[in-house]
């Protein structure tokens, strides 16, 4: 059974960095890209950023470009995200997903149930 | 990139209803479509990809079609079940952006 578990959320200040983590388990991790989705209190999905199979490839939203880095540790079967100068506008449930593919130009088949970021004063 | 709109934003409709979901593409994106079902304090679910192919144990009132620009997700006799926001999503590059979402209620 494919699991995805989201921790690292949480309360932080305007300007402050946060890492989410995600942990994989019931599917070959290294063989499929991952995303990271977002969802602000009320509104609806948006797409943060990919990275493939291999973690050489990765991809970004505009609105987190060179404050956000999606990486991979395949040997911990693990998803991360770094995210840097954290804005109020960055306040959402992030969910990782898992890509039907290894480049991720698919539908994410798989989704986990989320990790609540805040971020205020 | 290609944007993505949807409507209605919202719709209500009775139990045994057909309700039909449309979503556009601002640029051409062949099939590369997927439909997501989200029920309230819960993650997304995938229920079409390939713009018309039902995933594995989504109940075959679900269908969708269209290709391009333009695409359609009906459920042919709504249940109460099926209450939740719907998003599409294109997938033709890794930059996978979604649709506004459709609030689907029972009147």
């Amino acid at each position: 059974e494919v699991q995805l578990v989201e921790s690292g959320g949480g309360l932080v200040q305007p300007g402050g960095s946060l890492r989410l983590s995600c942990a994989a388990s019931g599917f070959t991790f290294s063989n499929y890209a991952m995303s990271w989705v977002r969802q602000a209190p009320g509104k609806g999905l948006e797409w943060v950023s990919t990275i493939s199979d291999s973690g050489d490839s990765t991809y970004y939203a505009d609105s987190v470009k060179g404050r956000f880095t999606i990486s991979r540790d395949n040997s911990k079967n693990t998803l991360y995200l770094q995210m840097n100068s954290l804005r109020a506008e960055d306040t959402a449930i992030y969910y990782c997903a898992k890509s039907g593919c290894s480049d991720g130009s698919c539908r994410y088949n798989y989704w986990g149930q989320g990790t609540l970021v805040t971020v205020s004063s | 990139d290609s944007q993505m709109t949807q409507s209605p934003s919202s719709l209500s409709a009775s139990v045994g209803d057909r309700v039909t979901i449309t979503c556009r593409a601002s640029q051409g994106i062949r099939n590369y479509l997927a439909w997501y079902q989200q029920k309230p304090g819960k993650a997304p679910k995938l229920l079409i990809y390939a713009a018309s192919t039902l995933q594995s144990g989504v109940p075959s009132r679900f269908s969708g079609s269209g290709s391009g620009t333009d695409f359609t997700l009906t459920i042919s006799s709504l249940q109460p079940e099926d209450v939740a926001t719907y998003y599409c999503q294109k997938y033709n590059s890794a930059l996978g952006t979604f649709g506004p979402g459709t609030k689907v209620d029972i009147k």
